[in-house]
């Protein structure tokens, strides 16, 4: 299986900050990289796909890159509702692995 | 709108079988894969394994192989999950999610708690 390591496990900013999470793969995927979000008590959401294409209704604050094996979710300007887990999972190979995820609190 | 609504939470008792579902509207179900996810208190997301509701092929993470079982009912869009003989560490919320015909999960089910206890 591929393991997929995010970093940091948890982070706390202010609103309006710069924030940036990363992905690292255990092999090359690529750009078999999706971002998702996750609010306590819901279902994960997706944000990212492909590495860096924006999912149709997501805030354009949310952007995505990298190839290969190391992969950034960015959240250019941190929102209240931003307030969540994020993960970010491989679709190169099954299992489609997902990284134990970051949790984002608010300063 | 495209859907997935899954059964309601369950406890079981260790031993016990249980099957849950995931009914998909909305869309053609025969044309996109389903997946199930697991994830266990406080803890991230895990791939358990999947099917193509069109012929019913299966794939199952080596995690899960041999003890959950997928299969789906195309004549009422509907997956399934299920278990022969629960133990407490199945606990856990399960959710289904779609396979875009990209190479991502674009819905979700809204989850099924199960929780396992004597």
């Amino acid at each position: 299986d591929i393991q997929m390591t995010q970093s940091p496990s948890s982070l706390s900013a202010s609103v309006g900050d710069r924030v940036t999470i990363s992905c690292r793969a255990s092999q090359s995927i690529t750009n078999y990289l999706n971002w998702y979000q996750q609010k306590p008590g819901k279902a994960p959401k997706l944000l990212i796909y492909a590495a860096s294409s924006l999912q149709s209704g997501v805030p354009s604050r949310f952007s995505g890159s990298g190839s290969g094996t190391d992969f950034t979710l960015t959240i250019s300007s941190l929102q209240p509702e931003d307030f969540a887990t994020y993960y970010c999972q491989q679709s190169y190979s099954t299992p489609w692995t997902f990284g134990l995820g970051t949790k984002v609190e608010i300063k | 709108e495209v859907q997935l609504v899954q059964s309601g939470a369950e406890v079981k008792k260790p031993g016990e079988s249980l099957r849950i579902s995931c009914k998909g509207s909305g869309y053609s179900f025969t044309s996109y894969w389903i997946t199930w996810v697991r994830q266990m208190p406080g803890k991230g997301l895990e791939w358990m394994g999947r099917i193509d509701p069109s012929d019913s092929y299966t794939s199952y993470s080596p995690s899960f192989q041999g003890h959950v079982t997928i299969s789906a009912d195309e004549s009422i869009s509907t997956a399934y999950l299920q278990w022969s003989s629960l133990k407490a560490s199945d606990t856990a919320m399960y959710y289904c999610a779609r396979r875009s015909s990209g190479i991502y999960y674009d819905y979700w089910g809204q989850g099924t708690l199960v929780t396992v206890s004597s």
